[in-house]
């Protein structure tokens, strides 16, 4: 089945420094790729919509300047976070709609990125 | 706006003790709801679509109902490897393919 790849599961970083996020379908193109954050006992709340080969999409109240997304070919996404600062730990999510099997297939998940920013 | 809401937000079971988990929304034109399960520190795990009301899918001890308000998810005798974080989501009409999530209902089944 359609597997999305996220890497690092995991990162710790201190306060103003940039961590990047990387977002990998890995038997599947996916001209579109969406970055979730999960604060605990939240929901998952849509960040952006990367497009391949064109600017991403931010949802109302994201700083694009802050979550700079790069899509840069049809299997690869980065969500970078600049100058991170404590607030922005939190739980971040890929997700992917495999290309062309319909507009009703379901969204693969990556396994999330843990950011802690020290 | 889209919106999901979930209940209960926890739920305690004992193993072999049905229930139901709910998921009421609002969207304009529904497209297709989603039911997720999310194990700590992991990406959601896809489990049903449903697209119209009436619409019912099972998979094992879990079957998904629809209804143009709400949703529901069915757990026929859990065990304690049904433990999760179950998530309901919306996708609207109109192109865009992103999901709008409810905050999900934790559930733990005890042996």
């Amino acid at each position: 089945g359609a597997v999305v790849s996220q890497h690092p599961s995991w990162v710790i970083c201190k306060s103003g420094t940039s961590v990047k996020i990387e977002c990998r379908s890995l038997d599947f193109q996916a001209t579109t790729m969406f970055w979730y954050r999960q604060f605990p006992k939240q929901s998952l709340m849509l960040m952006a919509t990367s497009n391949e080969g064109s600017k991403a999409t931010y949802e109302q109240g994201v700083e694009k300047d802050k979550f700079l997304i790069n899509h840069a070919s049809l299997t690869l996404s980065t969500l970078t976070v600049t100058s991170a600062h404590p607030e922005d730990s939190s739980f971040y999510i890929c997700s992917a709609p495999p290309f062309g099997q319909g507009a009703n297939s379901p969204l693969h998940f990556g396994n999330g990125t843990r950011l802690t920013v020290t | 706006e889209d919106q999901v809401t979930q209940s209960p937000e926890a739920l305690r079971l004992q193993e072999g003790e049905s229930s139901s988990l709910n998921c009421s929304y609002t969207v304009s034109g529904l497209r297709g709801l989603f039911w997720y399960r999310q194990d700590p520190g992991k990406g959601p795990e896809f489990l049903f679509t449903l697209y119209s009301a009436g619409e019912e899918k099972e998979k094992e001890r879990l079957k998904a109902t629809l209804t143009k308000k709400e949703s529901f998810l069915h757990i026929t005798a859990p065990k304690p490897e049904d433990s999760a974080t179950y998530l309901c989501a919306v996708q609207a009409q109109g192109g865009s393919e992103k999901l709008v999530f409810g905050k999900g209902t934790k559930l733990t089944v005890n042996p």
